[in-house]
């Protein structure tokens, strides 16, 4: 298995929704990661899960919650979200090194409504 | 703070031709990335650049790496109507950090 699976594809919630995008991996990686990407911009980077520990956090707004449950599951917990948080959202992962490069998501596409 | 620009930004190009995207990078690193994104989609990893002089082809792409110029080339040989996505580099120092993108399209 060399892929890395995001659900959902698409979700579609209100500002005083609860939700969690879910992002799982098989292939042995220790390093996980969040990125956000807006439309027409490059990716940026959220949040790094290192051997299940939290390693960067971006300065992100409390709205957004990440956990790591386990070494191959990485959750991001998102809460009285705004319109501005829509967005693609990526999950990616690495090994540590990481001399063969980071393996991405499809990506959950969100809608703050 | 590490920070990575791409020229040219957009990229109209008849088939056939040839072309170079650029990607420049501010600080010190041996590990450079390229990523395809067609529109809607996640990234695809097209290369990845560990030393200084690394040069890597696969079919139409070939891209290079300079570390002391802090400078990659992706160029793009006889372009086909396929190749037509973003294209983004990306470097890696403590954290992976993107360049703006080139939006390349490929007109018959």
């Amino acid at each position: 298995d060399t892929e890395v699976t995001q659900t959902p594809k698409h979700l579609v919630m209100g500002m005083t929704n609860k939700k969690s995008l879910k992002c799982e991996q098989h292939m042995g990686h220790r390093a996980m990661y969040w990125y956000k990407q807006k439309a027409k911009k490059p990716p940026e980077l959220m949040f790094v899960y290192s051997y299940e520990k939290l390693s960067i956090n971006e300065s992100v707004p409390s709205r957004f919650s990440p956990e790591c449950p386990n070494s191959s599951l990485l959750n991001l917990h998102l809460h009285a979200l705004q319109p501005e948080d829509s967005a693609l959202y990526l999950c990616a992962s690495s090994q540590e090194p990481r001399n063969y490069g980071y393996t991405f998501g499809s990506g959950t596409r969100l809608t703050v409504v | 703070e590490l920070k990575v620009e791409q020229n040219p930004l957009f990229l109209s190009m008849q088939e056939g031709k040839n072309y170079t995207i650029y990607c420049n990078y501010s600080t010190t690193s041996d590990r450079l990335y390229w990523y395809r994104q067609d529109p809607g989609k996640s990234l695809e990893s097209l290369f990845v650049l560990l030393s200084n002089g690394a040069v890597k082809q696969e079919g139409r792409l070939m891209a290079s790496l300079d570390t002391k110029a802090r400078l990659s080339t992706l160029h793009i040989t006889a372009a086909v109507h396929d190749l037509s996505a973003t294209y983004f580099c990306a470097v890696e120092a403590q954290k992976l950090v993107f360049g703006q993108g080139t939006r390349l399209t490929i007109n018959p």
